[in-house]
């Protein structure tokens, strides 16, 4: 069975510093991998996805994700915070059977 | 996505009362789905809907019943509303498949009493 986790619920970084969201998964055949963002009283959107294509993805507003097979990683970053970064962002696998399987999410921080 | 919608977007009721929420498309997306948000679990698919008339259970199905009689709607019901079922229901939308992107609506807050 397809799991992830979301190795912190919060992560606090001062603007203009690197920014590090973990995840990883589990999964039994090579998965597909997404980073959905929840700005705060909004909806969901998509930031990234992987679909065994290259490794390094690029999201958008500059984020990008690595698929690290042997170590069943997708971490999320980006060179520089922002103020408008703050949210909640969401690493999430496909089941296989066209369902999404949701990690619990990472607040991230950003300090002025 | 301004392509989905979701209404109401608050409601509130009262313990054994039956609730519809309904999730209306514009983007003739064929896959449609309905989840609940709560703190500390992320988002958990409470039924999908693979086409009109065809929907399946997703992973917390129990208590919750879909319908979707046009391409367009998907709609979500509660039988006998509980306080457990308090939480933010999120309507999806997309082409289906594993690299699929879905596409979100603006959640509904509901609280039961």
């Amino acid at each position: 069975a397809q799991s992830v986790t979301q190795l912190d619920s919060h992560v606090s970084v001062s603007e203009g510093t690197p920014v590090l969201l973990r995840c990883n998964y589990s999964s039994s055949y090579s998965p597909s991998l997404f980073w959905y963002v929840q700005h705060p009283n909004k909806g969901l959107q998509l930031l990234l996805k992987y679909t065994s294509a290259a490794t390094l993805v690029k999201g958008i507003n500059g984020f990008e994700a690595e698929f690290k097979k042997s170590e069943t990683s997708f971490h999320l970053t980006k060179p520089s915070a922002h103020m408008s970064d703050a949210a909640e962002y969401f690493c999430v696998v496909s089941d296989g059977n066209y369902q999404l399987i949701w990690g619990a999410g990472t607040k991230l921080i950003i300090k002025p | 996505d301004a392509g989905i919608t979701q209404s109401p977007r608050h409601k509130v009721t009262e313990t054994g009362t039956p609730v519809t929420l309904r999730c209306h498309q514009t983007e003739n997306h064929r896959y449609m789905y309905w989840y609940r948000q709560d703190p500390g679990h992320g988002l958990r698919l409470i039924h999908y809907s693979y086409g009109v008339k065809d929907t399946d259970k997703g992973e917390v199905s129990d208590g919750y019943s879909v319908s979707r009689s046009k391409t367009e709607d998907f709609l979500l019901t509660l039988e006998s509303a509980t306080s457990s079922q308090t939480s933010v229901y999120f309507c999806s939308g997309g082409a289906g498949g594993d690299t699929d992107t879905q596409y979100f609506g603006p959640g509904t807050r509901l609280t039961v009493l």
